[in-house]
């Protein structure tokens, strides 16, 4: 099964609401990080948070990471039309290689 | 645009065709990745390569699915004999190093099987 698992697995808001998504895995990590993916394009990275930290920001994100529950949590704040995307947690484990391994995704649409 | 370049972006193939996918990583990576994308679905890992090297490929079936990344020119994901459930969204990403930070992504090769 997938190293990070989000939840929930869709996500509909109003525009200028927040949306919050979960981020869980099994194994430690030396990193997490968050992805976006617009219909049919590639990923882009969002954030990385490391092991050592616990909540990070970047703009109208807002990434927490809890160790003891291997879990992450990603905000956006005041969402937009445009934040319409699937987004994706991808964990960096040493049990995993040198790979990054993808969880399955939130699809969150923001209705305007 | 100095990102990563995969093409080609839409591939076509009968059933027992083969499917070569490039992808080009941006400028000063050396490290390259191919994820493997089903609709609806997350990312799944296939093959790690270094320039002339296969470091990981885990991901990657044993039959039919190759990869190389020579020491000059692009990567290539190469299919032999194809089969409608290969058809997927394949996708290459890159980085300076070792797992040092973010992947760049390319937008993907789309591969339908008919």
């Amino acid at each position: 099964s997938q190293q990070g698992e989000e939840d929930p697995q869709a996500l509909s808001i109003q525009e200028g609401e927040n949306a919050t998504m979960n981020c869980s895995y099994k194994t430690s990590i030396n990193n997490l990080q968050w992805y976006r993916q617009n219909s049919g394009r590639g990923l882009v990275h969002l954030i990385l948070i490391r092991s050592n930290e616990r909540e990070k920001h970047s703009g109208r994100l807002r990434v927490t990471l809890d160790t003891s529950k291997k879990s992450s949590s990603l905000l956006i704040t005041a969402s937009r039309a445009a934040d319409t995307a699937s987004y994706f947690c991808a964990t960096d484990a040493e049990a995993a290689g040198n790979k990054l391994t993808f969880g399955g995704g939130t699809r969150v649409l923001v209705k305007p | 645009n100095a990102g990563v370049m995969q093409n080609p972006r839409h591939l076509v193939r009968r059933r027992g065709q083969e499917a070569r996918l490039r992808c080009s990583p941006m400028k000063g990576h050396s490290h390259v990745y191919w994820y493997r994308q089903l609709p609806e679905e997350g990312l799944k890992f296939m093959v790690y390569l270094q320039k002339e090297n296969i470091i990981d490929e885990s991901g990657m079936p044993k039959e039919r699915f190759s990869a190389e990344f020579p020491k000059e020119g692009p990567s290539i994901l190469r299919i032999q004999q194809v089969v409608r459930g290969d058809s997927a969204a394949y996708f290459c990403a890159s980085s300076r190093g070792q797992l040092t930070g973010e992947l760049f992504f390319g937008e993907g090769s789309r591969l339908t099987v008919l």
